[in-house]
C-alpha cells in the first residue's frame, strides 16, 4: 500500500516569505499526487494536482508543486505567502491502479505571521 | 466539478445519542466516501458507499457504530451511533470524479461534531 509522510508538522513564516510544504510518498505502484488545503472550520479544497506530463505544476492562489520521481517527493511551494494562506495543508496519493484508495498525509499547518 | 453539500455542518450532542449526517451530491456518482478527522489529525477513511449495496467498512469501523445510507447515486447519510466524547470529530463525505478537468476527490464541507 501506498503512504505519505509529510515532513513538517508545523510552518510558521512571515508575510511575504517563500514557503516550501514538503511531501514524500512510498508507493510499489505509479500514484496520482494531489495537495489539498483546509482553512480553519472548513472542508477541503483542491490546491493542485499531480496526473502526467510536466512535473511542475500550478495550483489555485500561486502555489505551485514539483513532481520528483527519483526522490518520490511532491514538494509544494509558494514564492511569496499572505497572511490568508494559513490553513492546514494535506498532501495525498492515489494508486494509478486503485483510483478509490486515497492516502492522506498527516497535515502541515501553515501559520503566517504579519 | 462535483458541489457537495452537506448537513449539518455543526453538532453538539449528548453522549448517547445518534447523529445522522447527510451528504447530497450535484451529480450522479458511483462512489461515495465518508471520512473522519479527530482534533489536530489527518483523515482517515471511515467507508466507501456504492449505490444499491452495502457500505465497505475500513479496518476500526463497524456498521453497527457508523451506519450508512446510499439510496441512489447522488446522496448518502452516515450516522454516529451511541456516542461518546470519543467521537468528537469532523466527518467528511466525498466524492471520486474521474476523467473531469477537476480529477480527483472533491470534499464536502464538514460536519464539526462534539459530544459532551
Amino acid at each position: 500500500a501506498q503512504s505519505v509522510t509529510q515532513l513538517d508538522s508545523q510552518v510558521p513564516v512571515f508575510e511575504e516569505a517563500p514557503v516550501e510544504l514538503r511531501c514524500n510518498y512510498s508507493s510499489s505502484v505509479s500514484v496520482y499526487l494531489f495537495w489539498y488545503v483546509q482553512y480553519p472550520n472548513q472542508g477541503l479544497q483542491l490546491l493542485l494536482k499531480y496526473l502526467s506530463g510536466s512535473t511542475l505544476v500550478k495550483g489555485i492562489n500561486g502555489f505551485e508543486a514539483e513532481f520528483n520521481k527519483s526522490q518520490t517527493s511532491f514538494h509544494l511551494r509558494k514564492p511569496s505567502v499572505h497572511i490568508s494562506d494559513t490553513a492546514e495543508y494535506f498532501c495525498a496519493v492515489i494508486p494509478r491502479d486503485n483510483n478509490n484508495d486515497m492516502r492522506f498525509g498527516a497535515g502541515t499547518r501553515l501559520t503566517v505571521k504579519p | 466539478s462535483a458541489v457537495i453539500s452537506q448537513k449539518p455542518s455543526r453538532d453538539i450532542c449528548q453522549r448517547g445519542t445518534s447523529l445522522t449526517i447527510q451528504c447530497q451530491v450535484d451529480s450522479q456518482v458511483t462512489m461515495m466516501f465518508w471520512y473522519r478527522q479527530q482534533p489536530g489529525q489527518s483523515l482517515t477513511l471511515i467507508a466507501t458507499a456504492n449505490q444499491g449495496s452495502e457500505a465497505t467498512y475500513e479496518s476500526g469501523f463497524v456498521i453497527d457504530k457508523f451506519p450508512i445510507s446510499r439510496p441512489n447515486l447522488t446522496f448518502s447519510t452516515l450516522t454516529v451511533s451511541n456516542m461518546s466524547p470519543e467521537d468528537s470529530s469532523i466527518y467528511l463525505c466525498s466524492v471520486y470524479m474521474r476523467f473531469t478537468t477537476n480529477y480527483g476527490y472533491t470534499f464536502g464541507s464538514g460536519t464539526r461534531l462534539t459530544v459532551v
